[in-house]
């Protein structure tokens, strides 16, 4: 499968614990975006990077949360000390020179936090 | 704050009838994209209609757009079981592509 990859898929987290999603973008896509999404909610923004660069994270929803993208090639997420509205579809997305504006979506990674 | 709403409706129909979804939005944009989303699974990208166009069609798709009125509409013609999805607009906010907008999105579901 060629297409975005999210892992984990599912996670259940004790409030208070941290977790961390990845997220491995078509291969020759340079960009690459994380959201966000509540149930019955349409996705919010949450940051994106150009190759390895941060260039856009005044959207990440508290300094709880934080994204890396280290050699520009898969992206991680990371939520540190949970709570229950952090609970929400975290959706990876990328694009690149060759997709024009079309932006691709992974199947996201659910986290529910108890 | 989300710039794309929809019409904030579940919509029901019999397979083979039309669909049609609308869309508001309030600044200025370069494009306006709408995808699919089967519950509890990734967006599916769908058309992107640029602001100097007006109309677009993908299959058995038609998007329109009016600047004007900062709005669009999604047409999905011939409805099947598998159009069974919530179906979201999103806009670039004049941004471009790298921080979209998504609206609340539209349920549809297509009885066999």
């Amino acid at each position: 499968d060629t297409g975005v990859s999210q892992n984990p898929r599912h996670k259940i987290t004790k409030r208070g614990q941290n977790v961390t999603f990845r997220c491995d973008p078509i291969s020759e896509h340079n960009r690459l975006y994380w959201y966000r999404q509540t149930l019955g909610q349409g996705p919010e923004f949450l940051t994106y990077f150009q190759n390895e660069a941060q260039l856009e994270k005044s959207r990440l929803l508290s300094d709880r949360f934080s994204a890396e993208r280290p050699k520009g090639s898969f992206s991680t997420l990371e939520i540190q000390r949970t709570e229950q509205g952090d609970s929400a579809m975290y959706l990876c997305a990328s694009n690149g020179d060759s997709s024009g504006n079309t932006i691709y979506f992974g199947e996201g990674s659910w986290l529910t936090v108890v | 704050s989300q710039q794309g709403e929809e019409d904030p409706q579940a919509l029901s129909i019999q397979e083979g009838e039309n669909a049609t979804m609308n869309c508001s939005y309030k600044t200025s944009i370069n494009n306006l994209q709408w995808y699919r989303q089967n519950s509890g699974r990734g967006l599916v990208h769908l058309i992107l209609i640029r602001s100097n166009e007006r109309e677009k069609h993908s299959g058995r798709l038609r998007v329109t757009l009016d600047t004007s009125k900062k709005s669009s509409s999604l047409l999905i013609t011939a409805s099947r079981a598998a159009d069974t999805a919530s179906y979201f607009c999103a806009t670039d906010e004049g941004y471009g592509n790298n921080r979209l907008a998504f609206g609340k999105g539209n349920q549809v579901v297509v009885i066999p």
